[in-house]
């Protein structure tokens, strides 16, 4: 069975501290790890798609990398508009439109 | 930019009432998903849809809920009688490839 965890369940940070977000996985033969944004009583936002690991994905100041067992996103000079839920899923190569299973989020807060 | 979108954004229904639950996907993606989120908890997988057929279905799909494409355009989930622990954030996604996008949700609350 496809397990995601993902590391803390909240962070608190201050305007303009780095952090990084942990999603660890287990799939059986992985398609896509995917990270998505949610903001509270609103759809999952998609922000990226991994597919291999060594890969890294950018945008704005958010940065997704993936390992084996892993993947992290960076959050580098965070502003309190960066505040949200962020979502890491997998996607098994079970079939060309396979399900997402998800892990249960990092609640992110980041104060002016 | 193109998007999915969902009617309604909040149903309020009596247990053992019927819903339909209304998405219209982005234009040209072929494949269609349903997940729903309970509040304070993970998105769960529930159906997968392609080419007018069932892909894929999760343990919570059971012989209640039903899927249908009615037209080009909408895409819709059926809850025949509705339960308690149906109440949920319902979201639509599709997807031309493998990432998947998805749409607001509706708010279904089951009293």
């Amino acid at each position: 069975e496809d397990q995601v965890t993902q590391s803390p369940e909240a962070l608190r940070l201050q305007e303009g501290e780095s952090s990084s977000l942990n999603c660890s996985y287990t799939v059986s033969g992985l398609r896509g790890l995917f990270w998505y944004r949610q903001d509270p009583g609103k759809g999952p936002e998609f922000l990226f798609t991994l597919y291999s690991a060594g890969e890294e994905k950018e945008k704005e100041r958010l940065k997704a990398t993936l390992t084996k067992k892993e993947s992290f996103l960076h959050i580098t000079a965070p502003k309190p508009e960066d505040s949200a839920t962020y979502l890491c899923a997998v996607q098994a190569k079970t079939g060309a439109n396979s399900k997402l299973t998800f892990g249960k989020g990092i609640t992110l807060s980041v104060r002016p | 930019e193109p998007e999915v979108t969902q009617t309604p954004s909040h149903q309020v229904t009596q247990m053992g009432q019927e819903v339909i639950l209304r998405c219209v996907p982005i234009s040209n993606h072929l494949y269609f998903y349903w997940y729903r989120q309970i509040l304070g908890q993970k998105v769960e997988f529930l159906v997968s849809f392609y080419n007018n057929e069932i892909s894929e279905k999760s343990e919570i799909f059971d012989d209640q809920f039903s899927v249908e494409r009615p037209d080009g355009s909408n895409f819709t989930l059926k809850i025949r009688s509705t339960k308690l622990e149906d109440s949920a954030m319902y979201f639509c996604a599709s997807s031309a490839r493998n990432e998947q996008f998805f749409g607001p949700g509706t708010r279904l609350t089951v009293l």
